[in-house]
């Protein structure tokens, strides 16, 4: 099973200022047909997960352009340009390269 | 849109199904999946089912015990809950996967808003 490991686990951030997170995933994650199956998923309190960017990099129409993905093989970031209040949630990374699909732990997003 | 049902408290060993009926897109197009998240905690996904049913994927804390299927007649998908335990406890999301050019798509995609297990004597 691919483990996913994000940092920081709790990001307190100032409106207005941007906010990193990051993923790295115990193998790599690209698959054979040379995709690499990893996503970033935004769940705000009370809400079901909303899918923000897939393979790395792919903006979800109506995501924001705020929000970007970038990175490869084991490493990946998730990138907040300029934090608005209603981005505080957790945010989780995902890869659907191998089966079991597994998700990290999250990352709380919050304002300070 | 995806609408989850079939939730409820039951004791520890019992059984329960779980439905999620699509509704505004193919859902014969899609594969599907069922994810859950206990109260408090982290997303776990459980399990995978192709458009035709052909393929399907269980995780290890389910496999055995949980059976996904799917009605594409009824734009319905399905899971089966059998010998519950305590720590199947969680809301249970059924989310799609959105067919692209590439070999699983969009991952997913389109989530529904959840179904509330609570496994208790």
């Amino acid at each position: 099973e691919i483990v996913l490991t994000q940092t920081p686990l709790s990001s307190p951030v100032t409106l207005g200022q941007a906010a990193s997170i990051s993923c790295r995933s115990s193998q790599s994650l690209v698959y054979s047909d040379g995709k690499t199956y990893l996503s970033w998923l935004q769940q705000r309190p009370g809400q079901p997960p909303r899918l923000l960017i897939y393979e790395i990099s792919n903006r979800l129409s109506g995501v924001p352009d705020r929000f970007s993905g970038s990175g490869a093989g084991t490493e990946f970031t998730l990138t907040i340009s300029r934090v608005e209040a209603e981005d505080v949630g957790v945010y989780y990374c995902m890869q659907a390269t191998q089966f079991p699909r597994t998700f990290g732990p999250g990352t709380k997003v919050e304002i300070k | 849109e995806l609408v989850e049902s079939g939730g409820r408290s039951v004791q520890p060993g019992g059984s329960l199904r779980l439905s999620c009926v699509a509704s505004g897109f193919t859902f014969a197009s899609h594969n599907l999946n069922w994810v859950r998240q206990a109260p408090g905690k982290g997303l776990e996904w459980i399990s995978y089912i192709s458009t035709t049913s052909y393929t399907i994927h269980y995780s290890e804390s389910v496999k055995g015990r949980f059976t996904i299927s799917r009605d594409n007649a009824k734009n319905s998908l399905y899971l089966q809950m059998s010998s519950l335990r305590a720590e199947d406890t969680a809301v249970y999301f059924c989310a799609r996967d959105r067919p692209s050019f590439t070999t699983f798509g969009v991952v997913l995609d389109l989530w529904g808003q959840g179904t509330l297990v609570a496994v208790s004597s």
